[in-house]
């Protein structure tokens, strides 16, 4: 059980583009979803948490109007990197906490989605 | 303020030697602490995790020993195997507030 998965799981783009990664809980309904950024061989930098149906929070430094987010569900929260460039380049992880039940206070993690913006 | 601090930041053991892995935390208000494995290009998985009311919780070869007065608490694997080499994070938390270590990556050599 808890099984979050992420699509695609590795993209490319050209500088400009826009990018929409998915995250979706597949066995569990989800309070609360976190989006990370990961730079090689670093630890997790949380980048926003978002409740369904309400604006995200975002961490301080990180654009609200780059990094857009969308929780449109209990199991469905996405981050659209807007005119992405070359430094948007990362490991993108996105986790999810369920809503009730024993695994209540963890979040579980997707297996990421790699961005290179040439 | 780093919130959660984690020693050491590599770690090389010999086959079916013990690792340990350790993290200091600041806020006692804290309530979960995970510990996460993680593997080069995978998310971070949930290995085990303990709250505060007990002093070690085991699973298996993972073991999780917390000291609540000294803020401390450890992750011991026992008969370290070289699957084990990845990179370990742990986390303290309170409700959904979440702080990571800075990860520690384990190398276990046959």
């Amino acid at each position: 059980g808890a099984v979050v998965s992420q699509h695609p799981s590795w993209v490319i783009c050209k500088s400009g583009t826009s990018v929409k990664i998915e995250c979706r809980s597949l066995d569990f309904q989800a309070t609360t979803m976190f989006w990370y950024r990961q730079f090689p061989k670093q630890s997790l930098m949380l980048m926003a948490t978002s409740n369904e149906g309400s604006k995200a929070t975002y961490e301080q430094g990180v654009e609200k109007d780059k990094f857009l987010i969308n929780h449109a569900s209990l199991t469905l929260s996405t981050l659209t990197v807007t005119s992405a460039h070359p430094e948007d380049s990362s490991f993108y992880i996105c986790s999810a906490e369920p809503r009730t039940g024993e695994g209540a206070d963890t979040q579980y993690f997707g297996p990421g989605t790699r961005l290179t913006v040439l | 303020q780093q919130q959660v601090k984690q020693s050491p930041q590599s770690l090389i053991v010999q086959k079916g030697g013990i690792s340990i892995i350790n993290c200091a935390y600041e806020n006692t208000a804290f309530d979960y602490f995970p510990w996460y494995q993680q593997f080069p290009g995978k998310g971070p998985a949930l290995l085990i995790a303990i709250r505060p009311d007990v002093s070690e919780k085991k699973e298996g070869r993972f073991t999780i020993s917390f000291n609540k007065s000294a803020k401390q608490f450890s992750l011991h694997i026992m008969d370290s195997q070289p699957g084990d080499s990845a990179t370990y994070f742990c986390a303290a938390s309170r409700g959904n507030q979440f702080y990571f270590g800075t990860g520690t990556s384990l190398t276990v050599i046959p």
